[in-house]
């Protein structure tokens, strides 16, 4: 049973660096593409980037020269840096495996979440 | 971005009713659109991946149509565990991008 679980501080202060933590259980790193994904009244869902198991990465551009996204397939978990964050940042943050059918009329989709972690952002 | 919108944002349905829920992107994505559904407090889950295949362990009351422009997501007889809301997304150009969500409620 594939299970992610998100981990970090609940409450990060303005103009500092929001980091989070994703530990992946029941499931091989290897193969896929590691995300993360916010959630917000304001913004609904909103895709931030993944990593590839190999640690090739990308963004979304809205957020490009704030976010890094870091595979460690020896912990078998990711992570998450989303540097000068604001109010805007405030959300709940899940990590989430990407899959890439091989059939590529398939396309790719979210199957595995985390339960979510809510980050404020405030002084 | 490609951009996602879901309608109605919101229904009210009874167990037994067939709901469906609408789902436009504003360029053509082909067939390369999923479903998720999520309750309150908790991740979504995925429903429906390219347009029309069930995920596994998804009830066969679970059905999705369309291509190009144009999608929905059918729930044959709605059942008490499936009042939540549904969200669109696109894996067809990056970034991904979800629809603003359908609320499925009780009537």
């Amino acid at each position: 049973q594939v299970q992610l679980q998100e981990s970090g501080p609940g409450l990060v202060k303005p103009s500092e660096t929001l980091s989070l933590t994703c530990i992946v259980s029941g499931s091989s790193m290897r193969g896929f593409y590691w995300s993360w994904i916010r959630q917000s009244p304001e913004k609904g869902l909103e895709w931030l980037g993944y990593s590839y198991f190999s640690g090739s990465t990308k963004y979304n551009p809205s957020l490009q020269s704030r976010v890094t996204v870091s595979v460690d397939t020896s912990k078998n978990q990711f992570s998450l840096k989303l540097t000068s964050v604001t109010a805007a940042d405030t959300a709940v943050y899940y990590c989430a495996r990407r899959t890439d059918k091989g059939d590529w009329r398939l396309g790719n989709f979210f199957d595995h979440w985390g339960q979510g972690i809510l980050v404020t952002v405030s002084s | 971005d490609i951009q996602m919108t879901q309608f109605p944002s919101s229904l009210s349905a009874s167990v037994g009713d067939r709901v469906t829920i609408t789902c436009r992107a504003n360029e053509s994505i082909t067939n390369f659109l999923n479903w998720y559904q999520q309750k309150p407090g908790k991740a979504p889950t995925l429903v429906i991946y390219a347009a029309y295949s069930l995920q596994r362990g998804v009830p066969l009351r679970f059905s999705g149509s369309g291509s190009g422009t144009d999608f929905t997501l059918t729930i044959g007889s709605l059942q008490p565990e499936d009042f939540a809301t549904y969200y669109c997304q696109q894996s067809h150009t990056s970034p991904p991008t979800f629809g603003g969500g359908t609320k499925v409620d009780v009537k």
